[in-house]
């Protein structure tokens, strides 16, 4: 099956410097990488995703890559604010066809931004 | 409702109870995901129900843990004879449909299961 590695466990930055959450996957067939945020209390919130047809997506101060061929993606968050302390989680999907089975998590990233 | 509702949000048993997780997911959302966070751990795949199709049950860790959907809206989570493994934040999401790249997961905040 799928193993979705996540680095690093916690992640202490600056407030207006940029973050970099990386990931690695195991199985080439995943084709699907979304990327979630917990805030404390809170379930995780779907922020970003990209399929293994594109190299690169951004929304606003959200950026993800993908390298298909090393198979790892990375999640940058730039110009970063106090709002965006959380926990982010990677995730992997072997498949777009349906069945809960095709997504993976990471073990999540603590975010703490420093004011 | 606005979201994916899930009670009670916090609850404490004793070893060798029984315990009951409820969700309530979106209107109209045909898929609905159960998941366990333990600590400093991601999100562990339990059981999965897509419509009025068999549920998806390979995440579920032993013959402890059930799940049900009933009229494909509300879904219980049993536990029987909880253990102290069992501790963890239980998480229920539901999307509109089963195709993961083209339907958005939302979740609900959780139930605290703690096993004294």
């Amino acid at each position: 099956g799928e193993n979705v590695e996540q680095h690093p466990s916690t992640l202490s930055v600056q407030e207006g410097d940029s973050a970099v959450i990386k990931c690695t996957y195991s199985d080439s067939a995943s084709n699907y990488f979304p990327w979630y945020k917990q805030e404390l209390g809170k379930g995780p919130q779907l922020i970003i995703d990209i399929r293994s047809n594109v190299g690169e997506k951004k929304d606003q101060r959200i950026a993800v890559t993908l390298n298909k061929t090393a198979k790892h993606f990375s999640l940058h968050i730039t110009e970063t604010q106090p709002e965006d302390s959380a926990v982010y989680f990677c995730a992997a999907s072997l498949r777009t066809g349906g069945g809960a089975d095709g997504l993976t998590f990471g073990k999540g990233t603590h975010l703490i931004i420093q004011p | 409702g606005a979201g994916v509702s899930q009670s009670p949000s916090n609850k404490v048993t004793e070893k060798g109870k029984d315990v009951e997780l409820r969700c309530d997911p979106i209107s109209g959302h045909t898929a609905l995901y159960w998941y366990r966070q333990s600590l400093g751990q991601g999100l562990e795949f339990l059981i999965y129900f897509q419509g009025n199709s068999a549920p998806d049950k390979s995440g579920l860790p032993s013959d402890r843990f059930s799940a049900e959907r009933t009229g494909g809206s509300v879904s219980t989570l049993t536990i029987q004879r909880t253990q102290q493994e069992d501790s963890a934040v239980y998480l229920c999401a539901s999307s509109t449909g089963p195709v993961l790249a083209k339907n958005i997961q939302y979740f609900g905040a959780g139930t605290r299961l703690s096993v004294l």
